[in-house]
């Protein structure tokens, strides 16, 4: 079946430290990758996606580049701030199969001024 | 923007009662999803609904139910709370199955619920 690897946290980082928050993942079918956040006490928010093979998600500084020989999506930010503390969630989703994500784990990043 | 809405973000519940979590999104979409949150284990899918009156079981949908009778309503029932349901529970609604790739996935809040 498909699944989603990613790496555990907490993840705690000084601010304007790089980030990276690996994710790997296995699919049945050809997917779409996504990266959802969830700010402490909130639902999680779509913080940006890819759909095909070597393209690029961005979104508030973040980025995220889909690596089809890889199976990977990993998320990005060169200089994070303490209000990118939150809980990070990779995810994908089949195309044209009902688009039901798949989710990660969820990594904890903590970021101390 | 799309809204989707979970009536309560806390409850508490006894063992054995019958629960009803409800979820209401305002832009129109044919699929809805009910997502159980644990920590350390993500989110998992326990029903998905693609039209009214429609379900389908996700990953763990024993020890609930679901009902979709308005296309803009989905409500989760926990016909008997037992304590490893306390969790947190999250709504979700998106356009229809089949649509383009990637298509965004709406959550709501998320509704906190701890059964003693």
């Amino acid at each position: 079946g498909d699944s989603v690897t990613q790496m555990e946290g907490p993840v705690t980082l000084s601010e304007e430290a790089f980030l990276t928050i690996n994710c790997t993942y296995t699919a049945t079918g050809y997917p779409s990758l996504f990266w959802y956040v969830q700010y402490p006490g909130e639902g999680l928010q779509l913080l940006l996606k890819a759909t095909k093979a070597d393209d690029k998600g961005s979104n508030k500084g973040f980025e995220a580049t889909y690596r089809k020989e890889t199976t990977s999506f990993h998320l990005e930010k060169g200089s994070v701030q303490v209000s990118d503390s939150a809980v990070y969630f990779c995810a994908l989703s089949i195309n044209n199969a009902g688009n039901m994500l798949t989710f990660g784990g969820g990594t904890r990043l903590m970021v101390k001024p | 923007d799309v809204k989707v809405t979970q009536s309560s973000r806390y409850l508490v519940k006894r063992t054995g009662e019958k629960v009803f979590l409800e979820c209401v999104q305002d832009m129109d979409h044919e699929n809805m999803f009910w997502y159980r949150q644990d920590p350390g284990l993500g989110l998992r899918l326990i029903y998905f609904s693609y039209d009214v009156k429609m379900k389908e079981k996700g990953d763990i949908p024993e020890g609930y139910s679901v009902s979709r009778e308005k296309k803009e309503r989905f409500s989760l029932i926990l016909e008997s709370a037992s304590t490893n349901q306390t969790s947190m529970y999250l709504c979700a609604s998106s356009l229809t199955p089949g649509g383009p790739p990637g298509n965004t996935i709406y959550f709501g809040e998320g509704s906190w619920l701890t059964v003693v």
